[in-house]
This record gives C-alpha cells, sequence and structure tokens, in this order.
C-alpha cells in the first residue's frame, strides 16, 4: 500500500483558499487519491476523489500531477467550519483490486477569523 | 439518514470486563470495517471482512476480535479491555467491486476503561 506524507498543521484565515499536498511517491497504478474530512469525535467524510489530472465538486478541487506522485487538495474561500483534520488516502477504488484504506496522519487545518 | 450506524456511541467498561460494540448499514456493501482511533491519532485498520471472508491485520492484537452475522450488521469484541484500549472505534463499508471506492464511516463508538 502506498505511504502518503502530508504536513502535520496548517492555519489559515477565513475566506482564504487553502492548499494541501500530500507525497504518495509509490502509488501504484490502480490507486486513487482520496481525501476525508474529520471533525472532533466524528467518523471521517468523504470530501473528493481523483485518479488524474483535476476533479472539482461542490466542496473542493483536487490537483493530480502527471506522475500522480503527489496531489493536492484545494479548499476555496474556508470558513470556521472548515476546521478539521484532512486525511489523504491511497488505495484501489475496487476492493477486490486492494481497496483497504490506511490513513496517514493527517493535517490539521485550523482556520481563523 | 444515517447509513452506518454504530452502537452505542459511548460505552465505560471496566478494565478486563468484556465489551460488545455493533455496527449496522443500510447500503448492502461487501467490505465492513473497524478502525482504532486513539486521542490525536489517525484512525488505525484492525481487521476487514469481504463477504464473510475476516482479514486480520498483522499488528492487530489477539484481544480484538469480530463476527459479522449477516451483511448488515458486525461486532467488534474485545474480550479484556485494557487502559490502553480507550479510544474511539469507527465502523466503515464499502463496495467490493464496480468503481466509486468511497469507504462510509459510522458515527464512532467512544470506550472508556476505567
Amino acid at each position: 500500500l502506498a505511504k502518503t506524507t502530508q504536513p502535520i498543521s496548517m492555519d489559515s484565515y477565513e475566506g482564504q483558499e487553502v492548499n494541501i499536498t500530500c507525497s504518495h511517491n509509490n502509488i501504484a497504478t490502480n490507486d486513487y487519491i482520496t481525501w476525508y474530512q474529520q471533525f472532533p469525535s466524528q467518523g471521517p467524510r468523504f470530501i473528493i476523489q481523483g485518479y488524474k489530472t483535476k476533479v472539482t465538486n461542490e466542496v473542493a478541487s483536487l490537483f493530480i500531477p502527471a506522475d500522480r506522485k503527489s496531489s493536492t487538495l484545494s479548499l476555496p474561500r474556508v470558513s470556521l467550519s472548515d476546521t478539521a483534520v484532512y486525511y489523504c488516502l491511497v488505495g484501489a477504488s475496487n476492493y477486490n483490486q486492494g481497496g483497504k484504506l490506511i490513513f496517514g496522519q493527517g493535517t490539521e487545518l485550523s482556520v481563523k477569523p | 439518514d444515517a447509513m452506518v450506524i454504530q452502537n452505542p456511541r459511548y460505552q465505560v467498561t471496566q478494565f478486563g470486563k468484556p465489551v460488545t460494540l455493533s455496527c449496522s448499514q443500510t447500503l448492502n456493501h461487501n467490505v465492513m470495517y473497524w478502525y482504532q482511533q486513539k486521542s490525536s491519532q489517525a484512525p488505525k485498520l484492525l481487521f476487514h471482512y469481504y463477504d464473510k471472508d475476516f482479514n486480520n491485520e498483522a499488528d492487530t492484537p489477539d484481544n480484538f476480535q469480530s463476527r459479522r452475522p449477516n451483511t448488515s450488521f458486525c461486532f467488534l469484541d474485545i474480550r479484556s479491555p485494557g487502559l490502553g484500549d480507550a479510544a474511539m472505534y469507527l465502523c466503515a463499508t464499502s463496495r467490493a467491486g464496480g468503481g466509486g471506492g468511497t469507504i462510509y464511516f459510522g458515527e464512532g463508538s467512544w470506550l472508556t476503561v476505567v
């Protein structure tokens, strides 16, 4: 399973764009990149998933370069409620191809007024 | 509506007294996972089921057992809880195939050992 490396913590202010980068140098061909958000005392919540290039949904964008050895989660115009831990996970989207997901250390994002 | 439901949300048990945590899902997913999450740490995978096929992580202590009587339900049994087992236990599910690959988590069960 590919190991991921993220910054342990980041600070931001309300209204700013936040970019969190994750390194996954030994990502496999079948692997997708998935980001989860976790608030204290709650289970992780799916944010976005991608394989290559750029993916956008109503919450975030995910940028993946051609070599797929890293990815960047972009949160536009963060608010105080975006304060949480963000996890980058790498694994096959199809369980039959090895789809169990192992969590890395995560990035604790703190948004200030 | 919650799709992965864990009970109880909070459990206090005595040192060495067996405890069972339950998880149910309405998604009809093949795969169910149990993670342990201690304070300020990332979730750690304990084991998972693919249908009835049980897969234990190499470093999961023997003190932790699991049962999956049917597709919808999965149980985590801690045979003799120690103080170090105090944590939040997360149940999660995913489909086995067909793409997507999203894992759905429950809200967790907090275990306190006294």
